[in-house]
């Protein structure tokens, strides 16, 4: 199978504690996304990558979140200190931009985040 | 906030009924994109329309873009049970070259058998 996976598929950790998420494209998809999701409503954009670079952060990722994608292939997302208010699904998505591709983007099964 | 939104919320039909849902969205886009999501799952790329094109079919979904009106329908002919699902529009806005996707909060559809 070649598309996004994300791993755990579900946390639960209790308020304070630091959780990793793990995101692996598809393997010749140069961008990389994060989205969350609440419950009830659609994703938010987090923040993404091109190739190992991060060329974008949205104001919802405080300085709790950090995200890093090392070699331009699979990228984690970090919260640290976690919170109620972080408990939601957090989406990873893959691309290829540039000439001759479709910038659709392929999304992974998520990960649920349930903070105690 | 969001750039889209969806209308209705929440859509009830027969199975073998047609399915219409709306979105909106305020400023203006590259292309358009629709979303399926089953229940606390992963999304699932319906169809792309990009803000040049008027409408667009795949199979039982016909896509419409309306840009003067800044707003898409999403039409899903001859239900199924297996269409009940979330139904999300995305907006990737002009000039934003990170492509990033704007999504609605959500057409529920519910396909009864």
């Amino acid at each position: 199978d070649t598309g996004v996976s994300q791993n755990p598929r579900h946390k639960i950790t209790k308020r304070g504690q630091n959780v990793t998420f793990r995101c692996d494209p598809i393997s010749e998809h140069n961008r990389l996304y994060w989205y969350r999701q609440t419950l009830g409503q659609g994703p938010e954009f987090l923040t993404y990558f091109q190739n190992e670079a991060q060329l974008e952060k949205s104001r919802l990722l405080s300085d709790r979140f950090s995200a890093e994608r090392p070699k331009g292939s699979f990228s984690t997302l970090e919260i640290q200190r976690t919170e109620q208010g972080d408990s939601a699904m957090y989406l990873c998505a893959s691309s290829q931009i540039g000439q001759g591709k479709s910038d659709e983007q392929y999304f992974g099964p998520g990960t649920r985040l349930t903070v105690t | 906030s969001q750039q889209g939104e969806e209308d209705p919320q929440a859509l009830s039909i027969q199975e073998g009924e047609n399915a219409t849902m709306n979105c909106s969205y305020k400023t203006s886009i590259n292309n358009l994109q629709w979303y399926r999501q089953n229940s606390g799952r992963g999304l699932v790329h319906l169809i792309l329309i990009r803000s040049n094109e008027r409408e667009k079919h795949s199979g039982r979904l016909r896509v419409t873009l309306d840009t003067s009106k800044k707003s898409s329908s999403l039409l899903i002919t001859a239900s199924r049970a297996a269409d009940t699902a979330s139904y999300f529009c995305a907006t990737v806005l002009r000039m934003d070259s990170s492509y990033k996707l704007i999504f609605g909060s959500g057409t529920r559809l519910l396909v009864r058998p």
